[in-house]
């Protein structure tokens, strides 16, 4: 069964760096999306993305924040300047119409 | 204001007894409802849908909307059911999901 996949699996980074987090939807989704989850919190809606742009964004998911579509698998999310509180478990997912479908998550690690 | 509240943060049951996990929703549209499930050190996998009102490893959810709730049921909990359960809702307008705090189902030998 085809799943969704997320690279790395971890990462740590230093405040104020850039880090990219990549992701490989199931190949027959149209629509994708990124979530996160802070320690001890419920899961958060950042954006999703459609036909080569965003559909819509939460608060969360300012300035700092981009996504990606560089080729025909990969969907990225890049935070340019990373802080403290961007630590957390980043989730991608993807799907056809309705269902979502997760990747196992980056640990993101900012010191 | 859209939201996803289940009350319980932890539920412990013995093996084979009955397992209700809460789920309510606050949605004045017509809603979409899943359950999710993350096993241990595992990916969020979906469990159920309302839509299509169906069982999976004998779990069943009714959307009531009356009483706007997704309750999570099973009759008889198995040690492998143990895991956290999300609810979240997806609203007609756009295509995210609004998960609740979760609930880590535990059930005991």
């Amino acid at each position: 069964e085809p799943e969704v996949t997320q690279t790395p699996s971890h990462q740590v980074t230093q405040m104020g760096q850039e880090v990219i987090l990549r992701c490989v939807p199931i190949s027959n989704h149209l629509y994708f999306y990124w979530y996160r989850q802070i320690l001890g919190q419920k899961v958060e809606f950042l954006v999703s993305f459609y036909n080569n742009e965003i559909s819509e964004k939460s608060e969360i998911f300012d300035d700092q924040f981009s996504v990606e579509r560089p080729d025909g698998s990969n969907f990225t999310l890049k935070i340019r300047s990373t802080k403290l509180e961007d630590s957390a478990m980043y989730f991608c997912a993807s799907s056809e119409a309705r269902t979502q479908y997760f990747g196992p998550g980056t640990r993101l690690l900012v010191l | 204001a859209q939201r996803v509240t289940q009350p319980e943060k932890l539920l412990s049951v013995f093996k084979g007894a009955p397992v209700e996990l809460k789920c309510n929703y606050s949605y004045s549209g017509s809603p979409e409802l899943f359950w999710y499930v993350q096993y241990s050190r595992q990916r969020l996998q979906l469990l159920l849908r309302h839509i299509s009102r169906e069982s999976i490893k004998g779990f069943t959810a009714d959307l009531n909307k009356g009483e706007t709730s997704f309750h999570l049921k099973k009759p008889f909990a198995q040690e492998e059911d143990s895991a956290m359960y999300y609810c979240a809702l997806k609203t007609g307008a756009t295509n995210k999901l609004i998960f609740g705090t979760g609930t880590l189902l535990a059930v005991q030998p």
